[in-house]
């Protein structure tokens, strides 16, 4: 079974400061999917990042960017010039290939940023 | 509205009440799922709906019970639940099609069993 691990339950960062997210997983399939979602204490989860397995070039959304290490099975989310709407909880996730829309979901990181 | 409403937003139950939760997309998707988030664990998926059919169950007790009327529409019947069954119950849609089938969420229903 596909395991989604995210070893850092809080991280803090300085407004306009660059913070790094960790995630690691686990699968034996060679056809997946990796996001990062943000959940704000409105609840709602956002879509921030995604990234194709196939892909070898690292996914960029303005100012948030992956470091998508296949061999090592590592994704983890690089914030840059961190702003105050960046606090959120934000979840790794994992889809395989050929499934339906089943995520599977790390524990979540709960980013605090410092004005 | 846009995106995938849920109602009711919050809501507090006894262990003999029978509720519903109701999730609406307007997106035009053709899939909807029930995820459940409680504390301190990750996000557990309950069901999958594709083109109202279900297409999984994740092991989901029977006091649970989803009900998909049309691509709109999603409900979760609640019925004799333990105080355990608290939590965050998200909502979600998406297109499937050939690719990453982003998932787009609704806002939770936070559910408390007394």
């Amino acid at each position: 079974a596909q395991t989604v691990t995210q070893s850092q339950p809080e991280m803090s960062v300085q407004e306009a400061e660059t913070v790094t997210l960790s995630c690691t997983y686990d699968t034996s399939e060679s056809d997946y999917y990796l996001f990062w979602y943000k959940q704000p204490p409105s609840r709602q989860m956002i879509l921030v990042i995604r990234q194709e397995a196939y892909k070898q070039q690292n996914a960029t959304e303005n100012r948030f960017s992956v470091n998508f290490q296949k061999a090592a099975k590592s994704f983890s989310l690089k914030i840059s010039d961190s702003q105050l709407g960046d606090a959120a909880m934000y979840f790794c996730a994992y889809r395989g290939g050929t499934s339906y829309g089943k995520l599977t979901f790390g524990q979540g990181t709960i980013l605090t940023v410092h004005p | 509205e846009t995106g995938v409403t849920q109602t009711p937003r919050h809501l507090v139950m006894g262990m003999t009440n029978k509720k519903s939760l109701k999730c609406e997309q307007h997106l035009g998707h053709n899939a909807m799922y029930w995820y459940k988030q409680s504390a301190k664990k990750p996000l557990e998926l309950m069901f999958v709906y594709s083109l109202e059919e279900r297409v999984e169950n994740n092991s989901v007790p029977s006091r649970f019970s989803p009900e998909c009327p049309n691509s709109s529409h999603l409900f979760l019947h609640l019925h004799t639940l333990q105080p355990e069954d608290s939590a965050l119950y998200l909502c979600a849609s998406s297109q499937l099609v050939t690719g990453a089938n982003v998932l787009t969420f609704g806002a939770g229903s936070r559910l408390t069993v007394l």
